[in-house]
């Protein structure tokens, strides 16, 4: 199993302005994903962040917006940049650990006035 | 990754069986069955997956048709603590390290 956490685990946060979220994991892991579940609404895949390379994007969502960074194998970072509060979202790290099941960390609640 | 069709909310009665359904009718044959759930504010959890076999564990039961065009998550005794999303997820590759993708899953609530 891998344990999960974020930081920070909410905050509220002025248009324009950024927030870079911290995923630390207490194993070694080879793949890390970033989610956003937007209010009322499922988990959309933001990127995939493997260790020595750049993110993978999915359709919709672009480096210059979500910024991400992957430094080594336990922790890896979000950044939500000039934020809108369309951006008011759960964002949520999670991690394949080579076994059949992907781990969650607890999310971070971002509120965008 | 094949796409899943799930009620969207349902209700159980605390100590009764939850019975939640799954239509998967586009699956191919590498794909494998996932539950997760989310309890309210907190990341999704892993419940129990399957390729062909109906598979238990201490969790919960997945019972898949023999076609594979549908599945059954079965909570035996459900409890209070068992309300939460649900999502049926049909994925290649029986590892973690493909994404997951996540459809509107089904609300469950256990009533006392």
């Amino acid at each position: 199993s891998a344990v999960i956490s974020q930081k920070p685990s909410r905050d509220i946060c002025q248009r324009g302005t950024s927030l870079t979220i911290q995923c630390q994991v207490d194993s070694q892991v080879t793949m890390m994903f970033w989610y956003r579940q937007q209010p009322g609404q499922s988990l959309t895949l933001i990127a995939t962040a493997n260790q020595g390379s750049e993110a993978t994007y999915e359709s919709g969502f672009v480096i210059d917006k979500f910024p991400i960074s992957r430094p080594n194998l336990t922790f890896s970072t979000l950044t939500v940049s000039n934020m809108s509060p369309e951006d008011s979202s759960i964002y949520l790290c999670s991690v394949g650990t080579g076994g059949r099941e992907q781990f969650f960390g607890p999310g971070t609640r971002l509120t965008v006035l | 990754d094949a796409k899943t069709t799930q009620p969207t909310s349902m209700d159980c009665a605390e100590g009764r069986a939850a019975n939640l359904p799954c239509n998967h009718s586009t699956i191919s044959g590498n794909e494998y069955v996932y539950w997760y759930r989310q309890i309210h504010s907190q990341g999704p959890q892993y419940i129990i997956h399957g390729l062909k076999n109906n598979e238990t564990n201490e969790m919960a039961s997945l019972i898949i048709t023999e076609d594979r065009k549908s599945s059954t998550l079965i909570l035996p005794h459900a409890t209070l603590r068992d309300t939460a999303v649900y999502y049926c997820i049909v994925r290649v590759a029986n590892n973690a390290g493909n994404m997951l993708t996540f459809g509107g899953g089904t609300r469950l609530m256990v009533k006392p």
